[in-house]
């Protein structure tokens, strides 16, 4: 596998229901990032990790939270959405943080019923 | 407020008919501006990175320009595979090493053989 993925591509979960999203670059960059993207809006910065170390948190509420195990790996834990928090997310990384020349993975399109 | 327009919304287009999509930017502190294409079902893939007014960047039949104020990225003589949503982003300094990346919501672009 090269550049980065992201599973499950779909998934359709409850509101009471607990899932993750899982992302993995084979890009040996050091940053990665979290986005979310729902229709006729910009791209929202969610989370920014370093080296491992989360250095930003974009006002995301509690039911999403991030995981970063190690440099090449990122997941996001999902528990109790609300049917707002339907949309495409994005996995990125880049060489260093906040570089614009960001890779990014194909998404996972999350609807919740 | 710190703001990053995209315009037109749409923009149909007939094969080898040139034009032009903007990006207009209110940022105090720009660091760079990015231009990404996002086809359907997949995440954006990086294609120029400007950093200083007067600057260009070219790949086949895509040149980004960069003033003061705002990007154009002109299309040549588009082609059907040039269909896609064309995203601008811009990358701002909040002061020290706290950057912040912000993006427009982006411009579809159809054309039609």
């Amino acid at each position: 596998e090269t550049g980065v993925t992201q599973t499950p591509r779909h998934l359709v979960m409850g509101m009471t229901n607990k899932k993750s999203l899982k992302c993995e670059q084979h890009l040996g960059h050091n940053a990665m990032y979290w986005y979310k993207q729902s229709a006729k809006k910009p791209l929202e910065l969610m989370f920014v990790y370093s080296l491992e170390e989360r250095v930003e948190n974009n006002s995301v509420p509690s039911r999403f939270s991030p995981e970063c195990p190690n440099s090449s790996h990122l997941f996001l834990h999902l528990h109790t959405l609300q049917p707002e928090d339907s949309a495409l997310y994005l996995c990125a990384s880049s060489l260093q943080r906040l570089e614009a020349e960001q890779y990014f993975g194909p998404g996972t399109r999350l609807t919740v019923t | 407020e710190d703001q990053v327009t995209q315009s037109p919304e749409a923009l149909r287009l007939q094969e080898g008919e040139s034009s032009s999509l903007n990006c207009s930017y209110t940022v105090s502190g720009l660091r760079g501006l990015f231009w990404y294409r996002q086809d359907p079902g997949k995440g954006p893939e990086f294609l120029f990175t400007l950093y200083s007014a007067g600057e260009e960047k070219e790949k086949e039949r895509l040149k980004a320009t960069l003033t003061k104020k705002e990007s154009f990225l002109h299309i040549t003589a588009p082609k059907p595979e040039d269909s896609a949503t064309y995203l601008c982003a811009v990358l701002e300094n909040y002061g020290g090493a706290t950057n912040k990346l912000i993006f427009g919501t982006g411009t579809l672009l159809a054309v039609q053989p």
